[in-house]
């Protein structure tokens, strides 16, 4: 069974960076398919924030592309995010997600890492 | 970016009952492929969102028959039948035809 975790600090700094781990398990991150970072504010909100693909290129959210790093680490079988200058409207729950072309949906969640961006 | 507006925001049903949650978007969701990347998920309470309906109308493995999508272009819908405890949650359609994807704002599930 394909299951991914979401690690990192739950509370950052304003203008710091926030970085957080998504750990797959069931599944090779190379093996065909993209993996993806999506966050929830606080209020329902959702915003799909970008993605690394199965040969390590990246997509990412025009919203954030000045800020957001997604890397992997295949001997590990992870994948990162970085957001730089965190401000407190960063402040959300992070999830890691699988990228499913068949439907170009979001097929398998981390259970979410809530970040909290205060000095 | 391609805006997907969801109503009602919130829906009160009564266990065994029927609803509906509309979902729009700001332009057809139609893919230069002639498919349709509308997808349907759950958010449980203290749960992340889970899959439930992708290309707008096919079910996700496991996922319930009382569940199904339908629509086209920019207007879609999703009605669960026989609504159990299960269901209750806030409910997301979201677009994988265009880049950025989006989300609509959601709509919470509450019991009568």
């Amino acid at each position: 069974e394909i299951q991914l975790q979401e690690s990192g600090p739950g509370l950052v700094k304003p203008s710091q960076s926030l970085s957080l781990t998504c750990s797959v398990t069931g599944y090779t991150i190379t093996s065909g398919y993209d993996w993806s970072w999506i966050r929830k504010f606080p209020g329902n909100k959702m915003e799909w924030m970008g993605y690394i693909s199965y040969s390590g290129s990246t997509n990412y959210n025009p919203s954030l592309k000045s800020r957001i790093s997604i890397t992997r680490d295949t001997s590990k079988n992870q994948f990162f995010l970085q957001l730089n200058s965190v401000t407190t409207e960063d402040t959300a729950t992070y999830y890691c997600a699988r990228v499913a072309y068949y439907g170009y949906n979001l097929d398998y969640w981390g259970q979410g890492v809530m970040v909290t961006v205060s000095s | 970016d391609v805006v997907m507006t969801q109503t009602p925001v919130s829906l009160s049903v009564s266990l065994g009952g029927q609803v509906s949650i509309s979902c729009r978007s700001s332009q057809s969701l139609v893919h230069n492929n002639g498919n349709t990347y509308l997808s349907w998920y759950l958010q449980k309470p203290g749960q992340s969102p889970q899959l439930l309906i992708y290309k707008v109308s096919n079910r996700f493995s496991g996922i319930s028959d009382r569940f199904s999508g339908s629509g086209s272009g920019t207007d879609f819908t999703l009605k669960i039948s026989r609504v159990e405890p299960d269901d209750l949650g806030v409910y997301y359609c979201g677009q994988g035809t265009q880049y950025p994807w989006t989300f609509g704002g959601g709509t919470k599930l509450e019991l009568k």
